[in-house]
C-alpha cells in the first residue's frame, strides 16, 4: 500500500542529542512528506521532499529519501524539548496522503 | 496559525444524531482534505475535494458525506451517530494535491 510505516514507534532523548526517525513505504512515489503533531493539535507540515531528491534540509531538520529501498530518513539535530510530537510520513503518489501511525518522540530537558 | 479554520471547535451529542462540520481552505488553495483521528485507528484519510469536485475516497463510511461549494469552503456530514465516531475530524487544504498540506485545528466530536 501507499502508507508509510514510520520506526521507532516511540523515541526518548535528551535535549542537545539527535533523533533519527524511519520511513517505509511499498509503491512508486512522486514526493513524500513528514508532518509533526504536537498532541490534540491539526498536523503540521515539515519538509516535502520529491522521488528526484536525495536529500533536504531545513533548520536543524535533515530529510533524505532512498527511492530504491523505499524508505525516508528524517533527522532532527539539537534536538529541544519543544520538539517532543508525533512525527508522521506521508508517501505520495498520485493525490491522497496516507499517514503511517507515526513515531511519538519524547525530549527531556 | 496554518490559514485553515474549522468550526466548531468541540461538538458532544448524542447517538443517533447528524452534525455537520465546516472547514475553510487556506486562501488559494484548491484542494480540500478531511481525516479522522481517534486513539485505536490513528490518523485515517477520509476524503478529497479539488475546486469543487471530489477527488479520492478513502475510508468514508457511508453514513458520511461531504461537499466543496462554489467558494471552496467544505462541509463533513454525520449522520446517524455512534459511539465510536467519537474523534477529532481534521480538515486541511493545499493549492493542488500534489503539494503539502495545511491543516486546521480540527473539530472534537464527542458521540454520548
Amino acid at each position: 500500500s501507499q502508507q508509510g510505516e514510520e520506526d521507532p514507534q516511540a523515541l526518548s532523548i535528551q535535549e542537545g542529542e539527535n533523533a533519527t526517525m524511519n520511513c517505509s513505504y511499498k509503491t512508486s512515489i512522486n514526493n513524500l512528506q513528514w508532518y509533526r503533531q504536537n498532541s490534540g493539535r491539526g498536523l503540521v507540515h515539515l519538509i516535502l521532499i520529491r522521488s528526484n531528491e536525495r536529500e533536504k534540509h531545513s533548520g536543524r531538520l535533515r530529510v533524505t529519501l532512498d527511492t530504491s529501498k523505499k524508505s525516508s530518513s528524517l533527522l532532527i539535530t539539537a534536538s529541544r524539548a519543544a520538539d517532543t510530537a508525533s512525527y508522521f510520513c506521508a508517501p505520495q503518489g498520485t493525490d491522497k496522503l496516507i499517514f503511517g501511525t507515526g513515531t511519538r518522540l519524547q525530549v527531556f530537558p | 496559525d496554518s490559514g485553515v479554520t474549522q468550526t466548531p471547535k468541540h461538538l458532544i451529542t448524542a447517538t443517533g444524531q447528524r452534525v455537520t462540520l465546516r472547514c475553510s481552505p487556506r486562501s488559494g488553495d484548491l484542494s480540500v482534505y478531511w481525516y479522522q483521528q481517534s486513539l485505536d485507528q490513528g490518523l485515517q484519510f477520509l476524503i478529497q475535494y479539488y475546486n469543487g469536485e471530489e477527488r479520492a475516497k478513502g475510508n468514508i463510511l457511508e453514513r458520511f458525506s461531504a461537499q466543496q461549494f462554489p467558494d471552496l469552503h467544505s462541509e463533513l456530514n454525520l449522520s446517524s451517530l455512534e459511539l465510536g465516531d467519537s474523534a477529532l475530524y481534521f480538515c486541511a487544504s493545499s493549492v493542488n494535491p500534489a503539494y503539502e498540506q495545511y491543516f486546521g485545528p480540527g473539530t472534537r466530536l464527542t458521540v454520548t
